[in-house]
C-alpha cells in the first residue's frame, strides 16, 4: 500500500515549457487535492476533485489545469510555466467530505527558470 | 485580516519540556480543525483533529479548541529533538471539501 504517490520528485522548466505532474492513490478515497507550497505562505489549494468526474477551483487556481482521470489519479498541468510557478507542489486525498483526513504525497520541487 | 494565524517562530524549547503552538482564526464557520507536521523537506502528516470545545488527548499530544475564542492549540508534552518540524494548523468551514492552512510554525527541541 504505497498511499498517495507523486511524479517526478524534482522538475526544471524553462519559462513557457509545459508540462504535467501526476498523482495517483490506492486508498480507494473519493477526493483528491493539488496544492503549492510557498515559503512563508503556507499550503494553498490549487484544484481539488471532490469525486471521480468533478473538479473545482481553490485558492490559486490561475495557470493551471487539471484533470481527474479516474479514481486513483489527478493530474496537475502547467500550460506555459512562468517563474512564479517555482514551488512544491503536494497532492493529497482523503475518504469522503465527512471524513477530512488528507493524506499528502511526498511533493513534487519544481524550479521554472 | 488572515484566514489563519501562526507564529511562524521558532519556538525553541529543551528536551523534555511542554511545547505550546497556537492558532488562531477568522471565520466563524469552522467547524474542523487540524494539526499536521512537516518535517524539512517532507510532506504534511496528520496528528490531531478536533471538532468540539475543548480537549483532545492523543498520546503525548493535546489539542485545545475554544470556538468563542477562535483558537486552537497544541501541546506536546515531554518534548523530544524527533518533534522538532513545522507544525500547521488547518480548519474545514461546516459542508465543504476545503482545508484552509496557517503557514505553519517551527518547533525546536534542543537537548
Amino acid at each position: 500500500n504505497a498511499g498517495v504517490t507523486q511524479t517526478p520528485k524534482f522538475q526544471v522548466l524553462k519559462t513557457g515549457q509545459s508540462m504535467t505532474l501526476q498523482c495517483a492513490q490506492d486508498m480507494n478515497h473519493n477526493s483528491m487535492y493539488w496544492y503549492r507550497q510557498d515559503p512563508g505562505m503556507g499550503l494553498r489549494l490549487i484544484y481539488y476533485s471532490a469525486s471521480e468526474g468533478t473538479t473545482d477551483k481553490g485558492e490559486v487556481p490561475n495557470g493551471y489545469n487539471v484533470s481527474r482521470l479516474n479514481k486513483r489519479e489527478f493530474s496537475l498541468r502547467l500550460e506555459s510555466a512562468a517563474p512564479s510557478q517555482t514551488s512544491v507542489y503536494f497532492c493529497a486525498s482523503s475518504e469522503d467530505r465527512a471524513r477530512e483526513t488528507q493524506y499528502f504525497g511526498p511533493g513534487t520541487r519544481l524550479l521554472v527558470l | 485580516q488572515k484566514e489563519v494565524e501562526q507564529n511562524s517562530g521558532p519556538l525553541s524549547v529543551p528536551e523534555g519540556a511542554i511545547a505550546s503552538l497556537n492558532c488562531t482564526y477568522s471565520d466563524r464557520g469552522s467547524q474542523s480543525f487540524f494539526w499536521y507536521r512537516q518535517y524539512s523537506g517532507k510532506s504534511p502528516e496528520l496528528i490531531m483533529s478536533i471538532y468540539s470545545n475543548g480537549d483532545k488527548e492523543d498520546g503525548r499530544f493535546t489539542a485545545q479548541l475554544n470556538k468563542a475564542s477562535q483558537y486552537v492549540s497544541l501541546l506536546i508534552r515531554d518534548s523530544q529533538p524527533s518533534d522538532s518540524a513545522t507544525y500547521l494548523c488547518a480548519f474545514r468551514r461546516g459542508g465543504g471539501n476545503k482545508l484552509t492552512f496557517g503557514t505553519g510554525t517551527q518547533l525546536k527541541v534542543e537537548l
